[in-house]
């Protein structure tokens, strides 16, 4: 069984629209974090959260917005949607946020921008 | 600014041989060192990872290789089989931020 879900595993949306993009995570792990991966990028970076607070935003634009109701929840809202914004999103978790804490990966979330 | 290089972007062994992926990076303050595997249309799964106080790591067939002085890893994949064709992301992590830096991926293919 995942450990870690996302959904959708796949979203088409148009240019312009907002979309949310959900994760829980039942490894009970303190540290949740989001990266995306598309052709041009390799992983890369967006967001950490270490107890439910933001440590870390590598992300340059606003539109980005993640949103922790629980422990084990971090969604991604993106709002006002570009086709430059077409990637995977993958939300990952670990124990702590730290040293020899490599996160673990769940299966991304497919999105399209038209 | 590439901070974790890894220098073959796709690779082709046969069945049985050792698969040799080759990782480098720049910053002195990176000290623990996962590699993931990837499936097409799947997440990352975390395959094996160093601390930079080691210099080998082994895991079943996986076995890193870690350079300190020279600023290098590698993986190797020994008794490679067909199933073991997915993409390989060696990555870093930056003791100042605590973030981990990913390479750009080595797509390994194993012909029977």
């Amino acid at each position: 069984d995942p450990k870690i879900i996302q959904k959708p595993k796949y979203l088409v949306a148009v240019t312009g629209s907002e979309k949310i993009l959900i994760c829980e995570q039942y490894l009970g792990h303190n540290a949740m974090y989001w990266y995306r991966q598309s052709a041009k990028k390799p992983l890369e970076f967006m967001f950490s959260y270490s107890y439910q607070k933001l440590m870390d935003n590598q992300t340059a634009s606003s539109r980005f917005q993640p949103q922790s109701s629980k422990k084990n929840h971090l969604d991604l809202q993106i709002t006002a949607l570009k086709p430059d914004d077409s990637a995977t999103y993958f939300c990952a978790s670990s124990q702590e946020q730290g040293a020899n804490q490599a996160p673990l990966f769940g299966e991304g979330t497919r999105l399209s921008v038209l | 600014q590439q901070q974790v290089r890894q220098s073959s972007q796709s690779l082709t062994v046969w069945e049985g041989e050792t698969a040799i992926l080759n990782c480098s990076y720049e910053n002195s303050a990176f000290d623990y060192f996962p590699w993931y595997q990837q499936f097409p249309g799947e997440g990352p799964a975390l395959l094996i990872a160093i601390r930079s106080v080691s210099d080998k790591k082994e895991d079943g067939r996986f076995t890193i290789f870690f350079n300190k002085r020279e600023k290098n890893l590698s993986l190797h994949i020994k008794d490679s089989q067909p199933g073991d064709s997915a993409t390989y992301f060696c990555a870093v992590l930056n003791t100042g931020n605590y973030k981990y830096v990913f390479g750009a991926g080595t797509r390994l293919k194993v012909i029977a």
